[in-house]
C-alpha cells in the first residue's frame, strides 16, 4: 500500500539521550515535514524537506535536527538539548505538482516519553 | 497567510448533515481555503480545498461565499467516524506553504 510509515509507534527518552524517529514514504512525493503536536494543541512545524539534501527549520527547530539523504526517507532526531520532548510527532509529505502542493499526507504518528 | 476563525465545537446526529463553519475575513486572493480533520490519535487527513468556486468531493462538500470572507464544510451523512477536529486553513496555491493548524473545532457526532 502507498503510504507513509511511522516507526516506532511509541518512543521513551531517558535524559541524556538522543533518539531517532523514522519516516518513510513510497509515494514519490518531493516535499516532506516534521510536526509536533502537543495535548489539546493543534500542530507546530519542526522541519521541512522539499528536494533531496535539503532541508529547513520550522516554528520550533530547536533541540531537533533532520536528514534527507533519500527521497523516500526523513528522520527526525530528538537531541538532548530538547528540554521538553514529550510530544506526539507527525510526519507528512506533499507532491509537487500545482495545485497539490499544500495536499499532506501524515503517518500515523510517533508518541515519545521521556523517562 | 490569513487567519481562520473556528467555533470551539459543535456536535450533530448520525445519519444526518454536519455544516461546519469557519471565518477567513482577511483572505487575500491567491489563498485557498484548506480543510483537514484529525481523528483522536490518528494523524490529520486532508478532507478537500478550495479558492472561489465551491468544491465536491468523495468526503465533503465546501462552499465558499461569494466575498470569500467565510466558508462552511458540509458533511452530508455525518457517521460515528466522523467524529474529530476539523481543521479550516487558509493558504497560498502554487507553493510548499507551511500548514498551520490552529486548534480546529471538534465535531461530535452523536448516535
Amino acid at each position: 500500500d502507498g503510504g507513509i510509515t511511522q516507526s516506532p509507534k511509541y518512543l521513551f527518552r531517558k535524559e541524556g539521550q538522543n533518539v531517532t524517529l523514522s519516516c518513510e514514504q513510497n509515494l514519490n512525493h518531493d516535499a516532506m515535514y516534521w510536526y509536533r503536536q502537543d495535548p489539546g494543541q493543534g500542530l507546530r512545524l519542526i522541519y521541512y524537506s522539499q528536494i533531496v539534501n535539503d532541508f529547513q527549520k520550522g516554528d520550533i527547530a530547536e533541540g531537533y535536527s533532520v536528514s534527507r539523504e533519500k527521497k523516500e526517507s526523513f528522520p527526525l532526531t530528538v537531541t538532548s538539548a530538547q528540554k521538553n520532548p514529550t510530544a506526539f510527532y507527525l510526519c507528512a509529505s506533499s507532491p509537487d505538482r500545482e495545485g497539490a502542493k499544500n495536499i499532506q499526507y501524515f503517518g500515523a504518528g510517533t508518541r515519545l516519553s521521556v523517562l | 497567510d490569513a487567519k481562520t476563525t473556528q467555533p470551539t465545537s459543535m456536535d450533530c446526529a448520525e445519519g444526518r448533515a454536519a455544516n461546519l463553519p469557519c471565518n477567513h475575513s482577511t483572505i487575500s486572493g491567491n489563498e485557498y481555503v484548506y480543510w483537514y480533520r484529525q481523528i483522536h490519535s490518528q494523524g490529520p487527513q486532508y478532507i478537500i480545498h478550495g479558492l472561489k468556486n465551491n468544491e465536491t468531493n468523495e468526503m465533503a462538500s465546501l462552499i465558499i461565499t461569494e466575498d470569500r470572507k467565510s466558508s462552511t464544510l458540509i458533511l452530508p451523512h455525518a457517521t460515528l467516524r466522523d467524529t474529530a477536529v476539523y481543521y479550516c486553513i487558509a493558504l497560498r496555491g502554487g507553493a510548499n506553504s507551511k500548514l498551520t493548524f490552529g486548534k480546529g473545532i471538534t465535531l461530535s457526532v452523536r448516535p
